[in-house]
């Protein structure tokens, strides 16, 4: 069964704080996305990857870094934690190209609260 | 203070009922698109996609309908159950750099009601 695993499930942080997201997938994907998402607003892309030690800014990355060391792991880092980056963060992954069935499989989410 | 969010459209439909959820989606050059679910404290789940070449693919009890002409989705639910109640988000793909990066709609809740 494949899967992409999130390490925490609830975070509560304080403000100012450094907070690490971390994601794993086994699926051996050359692709690795960060999202968050929040009531009403779907999902916004924050960074995604298409290899080891490369990235790319999405729709909203102010305020965030990611960190891509070895193909299975994407890290979401938040510098300074904000009441704003209060939120549920999802890490999805997927194969590379633009044949076959290109679909993201996501984790279960990390549901950050920053006080 | 506290963000306002959006309130998600919603459909509500009895049991046994087909659902219809409509997505319209934005860039021309999208080529790629896939539906998702959903389900509450869980990420989305592939549910079906459709390439632009085609306008019309079918799955289990799923059916995906698109029109290029005037940029819009949809996904056909066939004898809609309690375990379907879920939000569903459509995503349009565009082809950059070799993969696909995709752009998702706000989503629409689906309940079902037994």
């Amino acid at each position: 069964d494949v899967k992409v695993t999130q390490s925490s499930r609830y975070l509560v942080k304080r403000t100012g704080e450094k907070v690490f997201l971390e994601c794993v997938q086994d699926m051996d994907h050359e692709n690795m996305f960060w999202y968050r998402q929040d009531p009403g607003l779907g999902l916004r892309l924050i960074y995604f990857s298409y290899d080891v030690k490369m990235k790319e800014k999405g729709d909203i990355p102010e305020g965030y870094s990611v960190s891509r060391e070895k193909k299975e792991r994407f890290s979401l880092i938040l510098e300074s934690a904000s009441t704003n980056q209060t939120s549920m963060y999802l890490c999805a992954s997927s194969t590379g190209g633009l044949a076959g069935e290109n679909e993201q499989f996501f984790g279960p989410g990390t549901r950050l609260t920053v006080l | 203070g506290e963000s306002v969010g959006l309130h998600l459209p919603t459909l509500s439909v009895q049991e046994g009922d087909n659902s219809i959820i409509n997505c319209a989606y934005s860039n021309s050059a999208s080529d790629y698109f896939i539906w998702y679910k959903q389900e509450s404290g869980k990420g989305p789940q592939f549910i079906i996609d459709i390439r632009s070449n085609m306008d019309k693919r079918q799955g289990q009890r799923v059916t995906v309908l698109l029109n290029k002409t005037v940029k819009h989705l949809s996904l056909q639910i066939a004898a809609t159950q309690p375990g379907d109640s879920a939000v569903y988000f459509c995503a349009e793909n565009v082809g950059t750099g070799g993969s696909y990066i995709p752009t998702f709609g706000r989503g629409t809740s689906l309940i079902v009601h037994p």
